[in-house]
Parts: C-alpha cells; sequence; structure tokens
C-alpha cells in the first residue's frame, strides 16, 4: 500500500523568507500524481500545486514550487517570500494512476507559521 | 468548492445512534472519496468510489457504511456512533480530466 510521510509537524519562517516543507512517498508504481494543499482554519482545502510522475520538470505556482525527485520518492515543498496569508496545515497527498486511481492518500500534514 | 455540497455541516449525536452524512456532487465525476479529519491530523480515507455502484474501502471503514447508487450521490452512513468518530469529515470528487480535486466544506461530527 502506498504511503506519504511528512515528518515536520511544524515549521516557523519569518515573513518574506523562504521555507521547505519535506514530503516522502512510497510506491511500486511508475506514473502517479502528487499534491500540495493548503489548509486553513476555517478547513477548505486549497490546492497549491500539483505534480504529474512522468514529468521531470518541477511544478511552479507563483511564489510555490516543488521539488520532485523521483527516484529518492520524494516532493517537497518550497514557499518563496513567505507572507502572513501563508500560515496554514499543508498537507501532501499522493494518487495513483491507471487502476489505481482509487488510492489517494494525504500525509498527517506541517503546520506553518508566518512570523511578521 | 461549490461543486461538492455535504450536508450537514454540523451535528452532535449521542452514542449508539445513527446518522447518514449526504454528499453530492453535480460535475459528473466517478471517483468520490470520504475522508475524516481528527484534531490537529491528517486525512484518513474512510471509503471511496470509482463509479455508480462500486466502493472499496480505505484506510479506515470500520464503523461506516457507503453506497454509490448514482453518479452524484455518496451518502456514508454511521452505525452506532462511537465517541471516537467524533471528527471533520470530508467528501471529495475527481475530474479525470485535468486530475482536480474537488473538496466539500466539511461535515463537524460530535459524538456524545
Amino acid at each position: 500500500a502506498q504511503t506519504v510521510t511528512q515528518s515536520q509537524p511544524e515549521m516557523s519562517v519569518q515573513e518574506a523568507e523562504t521555507v521547505t516543507l519535506s514530503c516522502t512517498y512510497d510506491t511500486s508504481e511508475s506514473d502517479y500524481y502528487l499534491f500540495w494543499y493548503k489548509q486553513p482554519p476555517s478547513r477548505q482545502m486549497i490546492l497549491v500545486i500539483r505534480q504529474e510522475a512522468y514529468k521531470q520538470q518541477n511544478a511552479t505556482e507563483n511564489r510555490f514550487s516543488v521539488n520532485f525527485q523521483k527516484a529518492a520518492k520524494s516532493f517537497s515543498l518550497k514557499i518563496s517570500d513567505s507572507q502572513l496569508g501563508d500560515a496554514a496545515m499543508y498537507f501532501c497527498a499522493y494518487r495513483g494512476y491507471g487502476g489505481s486511481q482509487g488510492n489517494l492518500i494525504f500525509g498527517k500534514g506541517t503546520k506553518l507559521s508566518v512570523k511578521p | 468548492n461549490a461543486g461538492v455540497t455535504q450536508t450537514p455541516k454540523f451535528r452532535i449525536l449521542k452514542i449508539g445512534q445513527s446518522m447518514t452524512l449526504q454528499c453530492a456532487q453535480d460535475m459528473n465525476h466517478n471517483y468520490m472519496y470520504w475522508y475524516r479529519q481528527d484534531p490537529g491530523m491528517g486525512l484518513k480515507l474512510i471509503y471511496y468510489s470509482v463509479g455508480a455502484g462500486i466502493t472499496d474501502k480505505g484506510e479506515v471503514p470500520n464503523g461506516y457504511n457507503v453506497s454509490r447508487s448514482t453518479t452524484e450521490d455518496f451518502p456514508l452512513r454511521l452505525e452506532l456512533a462511537a465517541p471516537s468518530q467524533t471528527s471533520v469529515y470530508f467528501c471529495a470528487s475527481i475530474y479525470e480530466g485535468t486530475n482536480t480535486i474537488y473538496f466539500g466544506e466539511g461535515s463537524w461530527l460530535t459524538v456524545v
């Protein structure tokens, strides 16, 4: 079974600085999808960034970028120029491909604090 | 997240009672999921469905049941509620074309 591990329960960053959130996963599949989701106190789930495993290029969305290392099964999220509004829980997620598309697994999350 | 509707938003149950959490989407998505999120924790998969008439267990299915008689609806049934089922429940569906996940707003359930 696939697993997603976020080894940092909490992280803190100074406003305008850069922070990296870690995520590792375990799978025997070669094709899959990876996601980072942001969850503010309202509990709404907000997509931050998405990566297809067959694409070697790292995904980027404005201040958010990922470092996808397929061989190492690592999918870290870098937040540049951190803003107060970035404070939230961040979840890494894995989704299988083809016959395993039913698998949509989340990590335990990292709570990010942003200091002014 | 207007596409996935969960009801009720809040509910207090007594131990041993039963209830159904409703989830509906109007986007014709085949894949639908139910998760629970305990305080300070991630989302744990309870059940999922790959289409009408097809459901499968996730990581934490005990104490729950689901059905999928239509593409639109994916209700989650709690039988004999227990305090351990106090949690926030999320329903989600996926648009295959862009692999976009749509979440409901969550249902806060307290069992006392």
